[in-house]
C-alpha cells in the first residue's frame, strides 16, 4: 500500500540533544511538508521541498533543519536551538510541483516530548 | 496571505442529530479551500476540498460543505452524526496560483453524544 510512514512514534528526547525524525513516502510525490501541532494552535509549516536537493522555511524554521537527498525521504532534525520542542509533528507529501492547493497526504506523527 | 477563522473549539453534538462545523477565511485572492479530520493520535486525512465549480462539495463519511464567496465561509456539515465521527476538524485555505502555502485553521473538536 502506498503511503506516508513516520518514526518513531513517540520519541523522549533531553534537553541539549538534536533529534531526528524519520519521514519515508512510496506515493512518488514530488512535495514534502513537516508541521508541528499544538494544541488549540492548529497546523504550522516548519519546513518544505519540491524537489530533490532543494528545501524552503516555512513559518517557523528556527531551530529545525532538514535534508532532502532522496525523492522519498525527508528527515526532519530537532536542534537544541529549539526552545520548545515538545509538540507532535506531521509530515505530508502531495503530488504537485507547483503550488499547495493540491490534497496533502499526512504520517501518522510523531510525538516528541523533552525531559 | 490567506487567514482561517474556525470560530468553534469544542462542538458536542448528540448522536444522530446534524451538526454545522463554522469556517471562515480571509484573502484578497481566489482560494481553494479544504477540511481535514485527525482522529486522535493519528495524521489528517482529507474529508473534501473545493477548487471550482459546484459550491456544494461532498465529501467522505457523509460530509458536505458550501463555499459562500459573499460570507467568505466554507463550513462543514453532516445530518446525521455517529459516534464515529468523533474527531478534530481542520479547516484549511490557499490562494489558487502559485507556490502559496496551505494555512490550517486551529481545529474545532467534535464529540459525539450517545
Amino acid at each position: 500500500d502506498g503511503g506516508i510512514t513516520q518514526s518513531p512514534k513517540y520519541l523522549f528526547r533531553k534537553e541539549g540533544q538534536n533529534v531526528t525524525l524519520s519521514c519515508e513516502q512510496n506515493l512518488n510525490h514530488d512535495a514534502m511538508y513537516w508541521y508541528r501541532q499544538d494544541p488549540g494552535q492548529g497546523l504550522r509549516l516548519i519546513y518544505y521541498s519540491q524537489i530533490v536537493n532543494d528545501f524552503q522555511k516555512g513559518d517557523i524554521a528556527e531551530g529545525y533543519s532538514v535534508s532532502r537527498e532522496k525523492k522519498e525521504s525527508f528527515p526532519l532534525t530537532v536542534t537544541s536551538a529549539q526552545k520548545n520542542p515538545t509538540a507532535f509533528y506531521l509530515c505530508a507529501s502531495s503530488i504537485d510541483l507547483a503550488g499547495f492547493y493540491n490534497e496533502q497526504f499526512f504520517g501518522p506523527g510523531t510525538r516528541l516530548t523533552v525531559l | 496571505a490567506q487567514s482561517v477563522t474556525q470560530l468553534d473549539s469544542q462542538v458536542p453534538v448528540f448522536e444522530e442529530a446534524p451538526v454545522e462545523l463554522r469556517c471562515n477565511y480571509s484573502s484578497s485572492v481566489s482560494v481553494y479551500l479544504f477540511w481535514y479530520v485527525q482522529y486522535p493520535n493519528q495524521g489528517l486525512q482529507l474529508l473534501l476540498k473545493y477548487l471550482s465549480g459546484s459550491t456544494l462539495v461532498k465529501g467522505i463519511n457523509g460530509f458536505e460543505a458550501e463555499f459562500n464567496k459573499s460570507q467568505t465561509s466554507f463550513h462543514l456539515r453532516k445530518p446525521s452524526v455517529h459516534i464515529s465521527d468523533t474527531a478534530e476538524y481542520f479547516c484549511a485555505v490557499t490562494a489558487n496560483f502559485g507556490n502559496e502555502k496551505l494555512t490550517f485553521g486551529t481545529g474545532t473538536r467534535l464529540t459525539i453524544i450517545p
